[in-house]
């Protein structure tokens, strides 16, 4: 059975500081999505990593893809409230027939 | 153009009965699927269809159903409801079938709040 952990489960931080959610597995994604979920919402993609050692970059946010295609990290620079909801990482399977979410980060931004 | 549609977005059954949650997706899509999403166990897929037949298929009971029309509109259904059958079912649509192949975004719903007593 493929797993996908993410770590921290909760960060609450102050706005302005920098922070990382990290999201680990034992096994080989073909791909890795990252999503943001909001209160009262369904989650929204935000980014797709393909190759391994992959770095995307939106605006504030750094996305990066493990060289084995088993993890992935994303970095906020400078958090502000407006980036606090419940982030998922989701693992493609190399069939593309099934997606795998990772338990999620709660973050909380405080102004 | 319009999101992806669900109803109801809430709802409250009690044990042993059924209940059958829809989505609207967005205009064109072709591919719907179904999650679920818990505290405990977080956002498990349910299943996909396209084009009215079922593509994939996550792991729960067959008490756990869906089905897709001719127009791309999916519904889903649950038979004798248990207590832990609590939570957000959400739907997406995307455009091709292959959930989550490269290219290929889906785009969820809002979500079904369905609280079983």
């Amino acid at each position: 059975t493929q797993l996908l952990e993410q770590s921290p489960q909760f960060l609450s931080i102050q706005e302005g500081e920098n922070l990382t959610v990290y999201c680990n597995s034992s096994s080989v994604f073909s791909s890795l999505q990252w999503y943001r979920q909001e209160p009262g919402e369904g989650p929204v993609l935000l980014v797709t990593v393909v190759t391994g050692g992959e770095v995307k970059k939106l605006k504030r946010l750094t996305f990066q893809f493990g060289d084995a295609r088993k993890d992935s990290s994303l970095h906020i620079t400078a958090a502000q409230p407006g980036d606090t909801g419940l982030y998922l990482c989701a693992g493609v399977s190399s069939s593309a027939s099934k997606i795998i979410f990772g338990s999620g980060t709660r973050l909380s931004i405080r102004p | 153009k319009a999101g992806v549609t669900q109803t109801p977005r809430y709802l409250i059954k009690t044990r042993g009965q059924q209940v059958t949650l829809s989505c609207s997706p967005i205009s064109g899509h072709r591919s719907v699927s179904w999650y679920q999403q818990t505290p405990g166990q977080g956002l498990q897929f349910l299943f996909e269809y396209f084009s009215e037949t079922q593509r994939n298929k996550g792991n729960f009971p067959g008490r756990f159903s869906g089905r897709q029309f001719s127009n791309s509109r999916s519904e889903m259904n649950v038979s004798t409801l248990e207590l832990g059958d609590s939570a957000l079912y959400l739907c997406a649509s995307s455009l091709a079938s292959g959930t989550a192949r490269m290219g290929n975004t889906i785009y969820f719903g809002e979500g079904s709040w369905l609280t079983v007593v």
